[in-house]
């Protein structure tokens, strides 16, 4: 089944710098990537996606490149603000599945210092 | 206000005793799922449903049990539970076309 790293599991900025957060997927059929932000005590909340057909999207200070050849993809946040602190999931959806089977990475904690 | 709701949100209980933890949703979605948060490990989805009597499992399913007779409303019941069933449980919906999958607040269980 499809397997997903998330690398780092922390990262520390300081506020205006970029963030990098990169995922690793296993199954070259999964055709769907989706980022969720967590806040404290509250459920993941979609932030952007990607499907396969795509290798970059972008969202005002947020964007997220697919490398499909290596099975790679990654989230970009630049001019960080503290409120961007928070867990960020990688996800993968398996082809056949309606995008509705995720498979999560295991978080990247962000802290972004004023 | 859209949402999805849980309950309940806190939960304390000993191996063995059957429980449900509810899940509703008011946004007319077609898709709901439910997932399991432990420290270490992200989120793990148990089980998940495309329709009404429609369920397919997720990467843990062992242990629990879903049923979709409404549309609105997907219960997770741990017929048996264990301690190792000790978890945040989130459960979330979503809809074709967009496919964002909207979390509700989250249960934590604890069995003793």
């Amino acid at each position: 089944g499809e397997n997903v790293e998330q690398h780092p599991s922390t990262l520390s900025v300081q506020e205006g710098d970029s963030a990098v957060i990169k995922c690793t997927y296993s199954d070259s059929a999964s055709n769907y990537f989706p980022w969720y932000k967590q806040e404290l005590g509250k459920g993941p909340q979609l932030i952007i996606d990607i499907r396969s057909n795509v290798g970059e999207k972008k969202d005002q200070r947020i964007a997220v490149t697919l490398n499909k050849t290596a099975k790679h993809f990654s989230l970009h946040i630049t001019e960080t603000q503290p409120e961007d602190s928070a867990v960020y999931f990688c996800a993968a959806s398996p082809l056949g599945t309606g995008f509705q089977k995720l498979v999560f990475g295991t978080g990247t904690r962000l802290l972004v210092s004023p | 206000e859209a949402q999805v709701t849980q309950n309940p949100r806190y939960l304390i209980t000993v191996t063995g005793k059957k429980l449900t933890v509810t899940c509703s949703q008011n946004m007319n979605h077609e898709y709901m799922s439910w997932y399991r948060q432990d420290p270490g490990l992200g989120l793990r989805q148990i089980y998940y449903s495309m329709n009404v009597e429609v369920t397919d499992k997720g990467d843990v399913p062992e242990g629990y049990k879903v049923s979709r007779k409404e549309k609105r409303n997907f219960p997770l019941i741990l017929e048996s539970p264990s301690p190792n069933q000790t978890s945040l449980y989130f459960c979330a919906s979503s809809s074709p076309g967009p496919y964002e999958q909207y979390f509700g607040p989250g249960t934590r269980l604890t069995v003793t």
